[in-house]
């Protein structure tokens, strides 16, 4: 079980470019957390998905934002026009079922904005 | 609204040193408490965590942590600290009404000098 995987593992966008980060849970989990953090802050809640579901993504940032989790492949968090305030770390976890404290987590994929 | 806070954001100590960190978080309800590492380049990974029962909880690798419910606090403690327990340490609180929402403290960088 390769656990969950995170590519790019560090990723360099000039503003207003696109950022896509890729999530790959663990095999046999269908549930799929965002989360990020800021540099000197803790990670925040950014959104938790299902296969082709959205369940919760109060945390996400109302423009520029998006993710999905699709039936076949990876989850993507997608970042349309980037700024420099996009810079952090986006940590990925996944779980059989709806609880985090089951879930594990990814690497992170740093994504630096120039 | 709830947060939580570490109280030291980079510790150096030498091997065989004790180690404490401190956690503190702010919620009035029952919790579930958590403590990540990451080592360098790798996952985050869960160290321990408490739902309840006994207060003192042993982790992986010699760590433990206790929860103090009057405090609210869950500080991580080891005895005897190696080299290899270099690594960047999250306490992350779960509040019951929600199974998958974490709230993170912003993390301690430990250095064990050898």
């Amino acid at each position: 079980n390769a656990g969950v995987m995170q590519n790019p593992r560090h990723l360099v966008r000039r503003r207003g470019q696109e950022a896509r980060l890729r999530c790959s849970p663990m095999k046999g989990h269908s549930h799929v957390y965002w989360y990020r953090q800021l540099p000197e802050e803790g990670l925040k809640f950014m959104v938790y998905l299902q296969k082709e579901n959205i369940i919760d993504e109060s945390g996400m940032p109302k423009e520029r934002f998006s993710a999905e989790f699709p039936k076949e492949g990876p989850s993507i968090l997608r970042i349309q026009q980037v700024v420099r305030g996009d810079s952090a770390a986006y940590f990925c976890a996944s779980s059989p079922g709806g609880n985090i404290d089951q879930a594990f987590f990814g690497q992170g994929t740093r994504l630096t904005v120039v | 609204a709830q947060s939580v806070s570490q109280h030291n954001h980079h510790v150096i100590l030498s091997e065989a040193a004790s180690l404490e960190l401190g956690c503190n978080y702010s919620y009035g309800g029952t919790v579930n408490l958590f403590w990540y590492v990451q080592y360098p380049g790798q996952h985050l990974q869960l160290l321990l965590k408490y739902f309840s029962g006994d207060p003192l909880v042993k982790g992986i690798k010699g760590f433990e942590a206790e929860f103090i419910k009057s405090k609210f606090s869950f500080n991580l403690r080891k005895p005897s600290v190696q080299w290899s327990d270099t690594a960047e340490y999250f306490c992350a609180v779960n509040a019951k009404m929600s199974n998958y929402q974490l709230i993170w403290g912003a993390g301690t960088k430990l250095i064990i000098k050898p």
